[in-house]
């Protein structure tokens, strides 16, 4: 089965530090999504690209959260600089824009990110 | 903006046996997908079943089935046969048909099953 690759599964790090995560979508694929997932907030879209292009980022903190997508096969969501609310797990997810998303999307497993 | 509301923050159920999960949404649109999605403790978001709005017929994958109501809101998952495997984090998601198509999700049943 095809699927959506993360990188890294979990990632502690401290405060301040810039942490990269990566994700690899299902070839093919040209919508990609990034998600969080807390307790508190339960799951959000944090942003999502269309044809590598970010259609909507609003649910991104500016200030210290990038999304990229250097080419089709890659999706990177930085947080620099880290802080402790910013622990959760970041899922990504792909799909294909006009012929099948009705379908839903393909999750990752998601990264488990632990800011101490 | 859409919201989706999972009422039952806990469910549980005898295996073999029949469970219903419950989900609303509130949408002022007309066309639109739902979804089930299952998370195990392996936190990997599985697709379970799905529904376009604009079809009457109640859409079912094997042992899962729902219970669509648009006029109501109302997007049910009924889980027959119920299997130590169906364990797991359950979330009800919306989609619209145009515009921005993210999923706005629920807050999820979490699905105990008792052997």
């Amino acid at each position: 089965d095809a699927r959506v690759t993360q990188t890294p599964r979990h990632k502690v790090t401290e405060m301040g530090q810039e942490v990269t995560m990566r994700c690899q979508p299902i070839l093919g694929h040209n919508t990609v999504f990034w998600y969080r997932q807390t307790m508190m907030q339960g799951l959000e879209l944090l942003a999502y690209f269309r044809n590598r292009a970010p259609l909507d980022d609003s649910g991104m903190p500016k200030d210290r959260f990038s999304a990229e997508m250097p080419d089709a096969t890659l999706a990177t969501l930085k947080i620099q600089p880290s802080e402790p609310r910013d622990s959760a797990v970041y899922f990504c997810a792909s799909g294909l824009a006009g012929i099948g998303i009705e379908y839903g999307y393909t999750f990752g497993s998601g990264t488990r990110l632990t800011v101490v | 903006a859409q919201t989706v509301t999972q009422s039952q923050p806990e469910m549980s159920v005898q295996e073999a046996e029949t469970v219903t999960l419950s989900c609303t949404y509130d949408t002022s649109e007309s066309d639109y997908y739902l979804f089930w999605y299952k998370q195990p403790p392996s936190r990997q978001m599985i697709l379970v079943i799905r529904q376009e709005a604009y079809k009457q017929q109640n859409a079912t994958e094997n042992r899962f089935s729902v219970n669509f109501q648009k006029a109501a809101k109302s997007f049910s998952l009924k889980i027959s046969d119920s299997q130590l495997g169906d364990a797991a984090m359950y979330f009800c998601a919306y989609r619209s048909e145009f515009g921005n198509e993210k999923l706005t999700f629920g807050t999820g049943t979490r699905l105990t099953i008792i052997p």
